[in-house]
């Protein structure tokens, strides 16, 4: 069983649009995050949820925007779409002291 | 603020020989350092990290670091590679570790690349 997946793998996309990524962990972690990774594979955090609280907000364009029906599940809205958007998005997860646990990642291309 | 600096993007090496990965990070307080391993479409997986106590970290698949606090360092390295060790290899330091506001700098990567 994956500990943490991510839906769709790939995203083909239009600028303008609005498209959704999901992200589940079976963990039973209280923290998701998630994570952008750009053309150069310079990896920043995004925003980070406990427990579906915000914890961590990191700058990120308003036009993305978090959601976290429960605390297996974060997901990533993003409106509007732009090409700069494009990128590999990673959720993961973890409790207390444990290290992260990190998706196979979510290639977005905006074209 | 803190800051991970990996200098080489990409490192080559034959098999069987030994490789070392250069990590120098920049932090004002306390720091915790780590090393993730993201293999082709794939996303990172732990192979070993720093908290306390010895500088000499082992991690998984033979990998070791060494903290060194006065270089501001935390070198990877293997004393002999696989073609299956080829990877992107990224280095990362937090100021705390454990708690939901924890969150990891990473540097931007060093590719292994193996040749037989």
């Amino acid at each position: 069983d994956t500990a943490v997946s991510q839906t769709p793998k790939y995203l083909v996309t239009q600028m303008g649009n609005d498209k959704s990524i999901k992200c589940e962990q079976n963990l039973g972690h209280d923290t998701m995050y998630w994570y952008k990774q750009d053309s150069k594979k310079f990896l920043k955090i995004m925003f980070s949820y406990n427990n579906k609280e915000l914890i961590i907000n990191e700058t990120v364009p308003n036009r993305f925007s978090p959601k976290s029906p429960d605390k297996a599940h974060l997901n990533l809205h993003i409106n509007s779409l732009e090409l700069g958007d494009s990128a590999v998005y990673f959720c993961a997860s973890k409790a207390g002291d444990s290290p992260l646990h990190f998706g196979n990642g979510t290639r977005l291309t905006v074209t | 603020a803190q800051s991970v600096t990996q200098l080489d993007s990409q490192v080559p090496v034959f098999e069987e020989a030994p490789v070392e990965l250069r990590c120098n990070y920049s932090s004002s307080v306390s720091v915790y350092l780590f090393w993730y391993v993201q293999y082709p479409n794939q996303g990172l997986q732990l192979l070993l990290k720093y908290l306390s106590g010895s500088t000499l970290v082992k991690g998984i698949n033979g990998f070791e670091a060494e903290f060194n606090k006065s270089q501001t360092s935390f070198h990877l390295r293997k004393p002999s590679v696989h073609i299956s060790d080829t990877a992107e290899y990224f280095c990362a330091v937090s100021d705390t570790y454990g708690g939901a506001t924890n969150k990891l700098i990473f540097g931007t990567g060093t590719l292994l690349a193996v040749q037989p």
